[in-house]
């Protein structure tokens, strides 16, 4: 019940087209949805996150979809570049505690 | 504004030893929490501390421990090392725990290597 399923495990995008990650959990306790991006030899970086009671953010070409009824929440990187290239990762807690993280999305990004 | 900084930020062991990391959040952020990064497990939670207390703690054996210092510095300390226990090791802050701050900002992490 503490699981974020993260899918898929691998991406590869032209540039300028969309790159969507999705992620599902279990535990309706859960009430915020990070995104992380992690380059290689680097720390996870905070891109965007939501709470339950929004459907939606964006942020520039970055985009929750948050969907409560089913469960799921995904990421979407609109005109995806070749620096978008990065390993993706969603998470969620609960109360401000522990982030449980999904297993990755590697993202490539081809010119 | 500096971010999470983590020493060393590499760490070559031998099993059975035991090693110290350490962390120093963002300038006015008091809770830190520890993470471990695999290849098969992903990331990990390990302990939260806000306060020089441990406020939470993952499901890890008790090898690992940590500890917070009154400047909201910390450190986790892991003995009698394994080879399962080659990482990354992501120390990560934010201002405080609870519902009215959630975003944690990560440091560059310190990769671990037990031969």
């Amino acid at each position: 019940q503490q699981q974020v399923k993260q899918s898929p495990q691998s991406l590869i995008v032209q540039k300028g087209g969309i790159s969507i990650i999705n992620c599902a959990y279990e535990n309706t306790a859960f009430d915020y949805f990070p995104w992380y991006q992690q380059f290689p030899g680097k720390g996870p970086a905070l891109l965007i996150a939501i709470r339950p009671d929004v459907s939606e953010k964006k942020e520039g070409r970055f985009t929750i979809s948050f969907n409560k009824s089913a469960k799921q929440f995904s990421l979407h990187i609109m005109d995806s570049q070749p620096g978008d290239s990065a390993t993706y990762f969603c998470a969620a807690s609960w109360a401000g505690t522990a982030l449980i993280f999904g297993k990755g999305t590697t993202l490539s990004v081809s010119s | 504004k500096a971010g999470v900084t983590q020493t060393p930020r590499y760490l070559i062991k031998t099993r059975g030893q035991q090693v110290t990391l350490s962390c120093s959040p963002i300038s006015g952020h008091r809770s830190v929490s520890w993470y471990q990064q695999t290849p098969g497990q992903g990331l990990q939670f390990l302990f939260e501390y806000f306060s020089e207390t441990q406020r939470n703690k993952g499901n890890f054996p008790g090898r690992f421990s940590g500890r917070q210092f009154s400047n909201s510095r910390s450190e986790m300390n892991v003995s009698t090392l394994e080879l399962g226990d080659s990482a990354l090791y992501l120390c990560a802050s934010s201002t405080q725990p609870g519902p009215t701050s959630y975003e944690q900002y990560f440091g560059p992490g310190t990769r671990l290597t037990v031969t």
